[in-house]
């Protein structure tokens, strides 16, 4: 069966240093993928989309690596703040414009 | 830009009850969603609307959770009886389905958080 899977620890680093959090998926072959940001208490939020023939994307601090062999995607923040202290959720394409989403890594930057 | 509006915020009922939850998407957003976050999960999707027909709704459990979305904009998502298993923040989202364009953004709104005691 299609699994999605994020590390389901916390991630605790300290500021300024580069967070890296992961995404594994499993009998999926999925035409772009998704991280969004999710704050307790509120929704979703989209960060950035990376399509299967592209290998890497960034924004800002951010940055987006897709490895459609070893099935994986990477998710960086780099100089990490404490204000990118959330849970980082990994979603694929399931088929007209349907995502489906792993269960988060919290991420926790301390000062 | 006025965001994905949901309501109730909060809602406790007791099993065997019902419950309904409406959304008013982002203007123009064809496609309407509704996920099921489940505390430490990821959200799951229930039911797609592409303007008001249904394009997936093979995770909704149809025997107690109906939707709809009348005129393509607004949808009211019913639970009818709760389970204790139902607890859960249920969350919609709208995307701007551009035709022959792979990967358009999802936009949720703050979701409603209900509790079956």
């Amino acid at each position: 069966s299609q699994k999605i899977e994020q590390n389901s620890e916390a991630l605790n680093i300290q500021e300024g240093k580069t967070a890296t959090l992961t995404c594994n998926y499993t009998n999926y072959s999925p035409a772009y993928l998704q991280w969004y940001r999710q704050d307790p208490g509120r929704g979703p939020v989209f960060l950035l989309l990376i399509r299967e023939n592209e290998k890497e994307k960034r924004k800002e601090r951010l940055k987006v690596t897709f490895d459609t062999t070893l099935k994986q995607s990477l998710f960086h923040i780099t100089a990490s703040q404490p204000a990118d202290s959330a849970t980082y959720l990994c979603a694929l394409s399931g088929g007209y414009n349907k995502l489906i989403f792993g269960a988060g890594t919290r991420l926790a930057v301390h000062p | 830009e006025a965001g994905v509006a949901q309501s109730p915020r909060y809602k406790i009922i007791e099993k065997r009850q019902s419950v309904a939850f409406w959304c008013n998407p982002i203007s123009g957003h064809a496609t309407l969603y509704w996920y099921q976050q489940i505390l430490g999960q990821g959200p799951k999707l229930l039911i797609q609307f592409q303007n008001n027909g249904v394009v997936d709704d093979s995770q909704l459990p149809k025997d107690r959770f109906s939707a709809e979305r009348l005129k393509g904009v607004d949808s009211t998502l019913k639970i009818q009886p709760a389970k204790l298993e139902d607890s859960a923040v249920y969350l919609c989202a709208s995307s701007l389905l551009v035709p022959g364009t792979a990967g358009n953004t999802i936009y949720f709104g703050e979701g409603s958080w209900l509790t079956v005691v």
